[in-house]
C-alpha cells in the first residue's frame, strides 16, 4: 500500500538524549514535512523539504534537526536542545510544495521525555 | 502572515443533528483552503478543499464553500453521525515566499456525537 510510515509510534527519552524519529514515504513525493502537535493546539511546522538535499525552516525549528539524503526519507532529530519536546510529531508529503496540492499525513509519533 | 481561527470547541451534537464549525482566515493573495479530520490516536485525514473563490469543497456529506469576500471557509454537515466524532482542522496553504508550500492551522474544534 502507498503511504506515510512513520517510526517508532511511541517514544521516551531521557534529559539530555538525542532521538530521531523516521518518516519514510513511497508515494514519489516530492516534498516533505515535519508538524508538531500539543494538546488543545493546532499544528506548527518545524521543517520542510521541498528537494532532495534541501530543506527550509518552518516556524518552530529551535532544538531540531533534519536530513533528506533521500527522496523517500525525511527523519527528524529532536535535540537535547529542545527544551519541550514532548509532544505528538506528524510527518506528511505532497507532490509538490504548491499550494493547492494535497499533503497527506503520517499516522504520527509519541514523544514523552522522561 | 497566514492565519486560521476557528470556532472555540468542544462540540457536542446528538445524532443526526446540524453541524456547523466555523472557520475564517488572513492570508495575502489567494490561498488554497483545507479540512482536515483527525480521529483518535492517529494523524491526519484531508477532508475536503478548495483552491479558488467560491468553490465548494465536499466529501462524506461535509461540505465547505470559500468565501473570499468575508475570508470564510465554514464546514457543514446535515446531519452528523457518532463515527463523526475527531478533531476538525481547518488549514490553508499559501504558495509563494517563505510559506511556500506549507500548512497554516487553525487550533482544532472537538467533535463529540452521542447516538
Amino acid at each position: 500500500d502507498g503511504g506515510i510510515t512513520q517510526s517508532p509510534k511511541y517514544l521516551f527519552r531521557k534529559e539530555g538524549q538525542n532521538v530521531t524519529l523516521s518518516c519514510e514515504q513511497n508515494l514519489n513525493h516530492d516534498a516533505m514535512y515535519w508538524y508538531r502537535q500539543d494538546p488543545g493546539q493546532g499544528l506548527r511546522l518545524i521543517y520542510y523539504s521541498q528537494i532532495v538535499n534541501d530543506f527550509q525552516k518552518g516556524d518552530i525549528a529551535e532544538g531540531y534537526s533534519v536530513s533528506r539524503e533521500k527522496k523517500e526519507s525525511f527523519p527528524l532529530t529532536v535535540t537535547s536542545a529542545q527544551k519541550n519536546p514532548t509532544a505528538f510529531y506528524l510527518c506528511a508529503s505532497s507532490d509538490s510544495g504548491g499550494s493547492g496540492n494535497t499533503i497527506y499525513f503520517g499516522e504520527g509519533s509519541w514523544l514523552t521525555v522522561v | 502572515g497566514n492565519s486560521v481561527t476557528q470556532m472555540e470547541g468542544p462540540v457536542t451534537l446528538s445524532e443526526e443533528a446540524f453541524l456547523t464549525i466555523n472557520c475564517t482566515y488572513t492570508a495575502t493573495g489567494y490561498p488554497s483552503l483545507f479540512w482536515y479530520v483527525q480521529y483518535p490516536g492517529e494523524g491526519l485525514q484531508l477532508l475536503l478543499k478548495a483552491t479558488k473563490a467560491d468553490d465548494k469543497g465536499s466529501n462524506k456529506g461535509f461540505e465547505a464553500t470559500y468565501r473570499k469576500e468575508t475570508t470564510s471557509f465554514h464546514l457543514e454537515k446535515g446531519s452528523v453521525q457518532v463515527s463523526d466524532s475527531a478533531v476538525y482542522f481547518c488549514a490553508l496553504s499559501n504558495a509563494g515566499g517563505t510559506s511556500y508550500g506549507k500548512l497554516t492551522f487553525g487550533q482544532g474544534t472537538i467533535l463529540t456525537v452521542h447516538p
